[in-house]
């Protein structure tokens, strides 16, 4: 009964390819998020999603393109993968805006690029 | 900009002692500040949170002091054990941008017996 889940927990794969990362919770919570941690273990969000609605969207290649097709889902997408995205990424979620400011953290999944 | 920062990269502790990690942020502006652990492979965990007016929180054997004077955050773990050892992030919002976390470098706690 993991609250925040995160598949797969490792993916390797070679520059240029496009993968995705899926989160799923069952905390029943609205807004959900992807970070990315550096190899300096550095956390930065990357996107946010509250209700299936995108309302955080950092700086970041388009690339990336998160999905959220319900609340309990936000997967992340990303298309021709490049060396410098290798990194450990983040879900997270939260029961909702109006809500704790707390987030609720998944396992990670390390994607490591050659 | 917005940041937020720690003093010191890592902390050595004996095993008992109370260990004291730090963090500064520079946004006036955030109303709430939290504390995170992770472990070695594992994703973040709440430790503690605080609130902007509030100077002190307490839980167990740990207690967060902020000083909005100085812009100073600080994680106060009493006893310290070896399973505290991991690294520990500080992160601030403000209400007025979605609640968005924004994390500082993180401070890696090592804990000898």
């Amino acid at each position: 009964d993991t609250a925040v889940s995160q598949t797969p927990k490792y993916l390797v794969t070679q520059m240029g390819n496009d993968k995705s990362i899926k989160c799923e919770q069952n905390l029943g919570h609205d807004t959900m998020y992807w970070y990315k941690q550096d190899s300096k273990k550095f956390l930065k969000i990357m996107f946010s999603y509250n209700n299936k609605e995108l309302i955080i969207n950092e700086t970041v290649p388009n690339r990336f393109s998160p999905k959220s097709p319900d609340k309990a889902h936000l997967n992340l997408h990303i298309n021709s993968l490049e060396l410098g995205d290798s990194a450990v990424y983040f879900c997270a979620s939260r029961p909702g805006l109006a809500g704790g400011y707390e987030q609720y953290f998944g396992p990670g999944t390390r994607l490591t690029v050659t | 900009g917005e940041s937020v920062g720690l003093h010191l990269p890592t902390l050595s502790v004996q095993e008992g002692d109370n260990s004291i990690i730090n963090c500064a942020y520079s946004n006036s502006a955030s109303d709430y500040f939290i504390w995170y652990k992770q472990e070695s492979g594992k994703g973040p965990q709440f430790i503690i949170d605080i609130r902007s007016n509030m100077d002190k929180r307490q839980g167990q054997r740990v207690t967060v002091l902020l000083n909005k004077t100085v812009k100073h955050l600080s994680l106060q773990i009493a006893a310290t054990q070896p399973g505290d050892s991991a690294v520990y992030f500080c992160a601030e919002a403000f209400s007025g941008g979605y609640n968005k976390l924004i994390f500082g470098a993180g401070t890696r706690l090592a804990v000898h017996p």
